[in-house]
């Protein structure tokens, strides 16, 4: 099936510092990849549709400017938390689609901001 | 707008015991179905979906669901449940006619008791 990485998977770091993720398809390429912020114990809260090749579509109440999402190839999209917060501290995942309607979804990255 | 509701936030059941894990959703249009199963500190795993054709659907784990349109629902159910199967499972909806948004229930959580 689809797999989908993301790097680092768990990442500390200083209050206003930056952050980079990378999310790649490894087995297929992804013209849409897709950012999921998670809180404990809650849902998937989507961030940002991903395109390859144009600019992000941010959802309502996400800072474009915070949350800098590059889709450089059809395998890879990076999103930068810029200026991190201990507020910005969450469970990020990643997701692309194969085809035109499932998702496959990375093994997520856990960011603790000090 | 879609919305998908998922009214059991925990459902305890014993190791060996039968499960429904209930999934009903609103839209006015069409839709795809899915369920994803996510493990502690894991992205989500597709764990099985519907797009078209027999409306009862099957994992490779044994899990089965079933799209009832008339009832607008998914349940996921499982003849005999395992303690590996411990772990949060999201129902999801997206649009049919190319690629649209997912929108995913709150989740539920399955916890086996051996």
């Amino acid at each position: 099936g689809a797999v989908v990485s993301q790097h680092p998977s768990w990442v500390i770091c200083k209050s206003g510092t930056s952050v980079k993720i990378e999310c790649r398809s490894l087995d297929f390429q992804a013209t849409t990849m897709f950012w999921y912020r998670q809180f404990p114990k809650q849902s998937l809260m989507l961030m940002a549709t991903s395109n390859e090749g144009s600019k992000a579509t941010y959802e309502q109440g996400v800072e474009k400017d915070k949350f800098l999402i590059n889709h450089a190839s059809l395998t890879l999209s990076t999103l930068t938390v810029t200026s991190a917060h201990p507020e910005d501290s969450s469970f990020y995942i990643c997701s692309a689609i194969e085809g035109r309607e499932t998702q496959y979804f990375g093994p997520g990255t856990r960011l603790l901001v000090l | 707008a879609q919305s998908v509701t998922q009214l059991d936030s925990q459902v305890p059941v014993f190791e060996e015991a039968p499960v429904e894990l209930r999934c009903n959703y609103s839209s006015s249009v069409s839709v795809y179905l899915f369920w994803y199963v996510q493990y502690p500190n894991q992205g989500l795993q597709l764990l099985l979906k519907y797009l078209s054709g027999s409306t009862l659907v099957e994992s490779i784990n044994g899990f089965e669901a079933e799209f009832n349109k008339s009832q607008t629902s998914f349940h996921l159910r499982k003849p005999s449940v395992h303690i590996s199967d411990t772990a949060e499972y999201f129902c999801a909806v997206t649009n049919r006619g190319g690629y649209q948004k997912v929108t995913f229930g709150t989740g539920t959580k399955l916890q086996v008791i051996p």
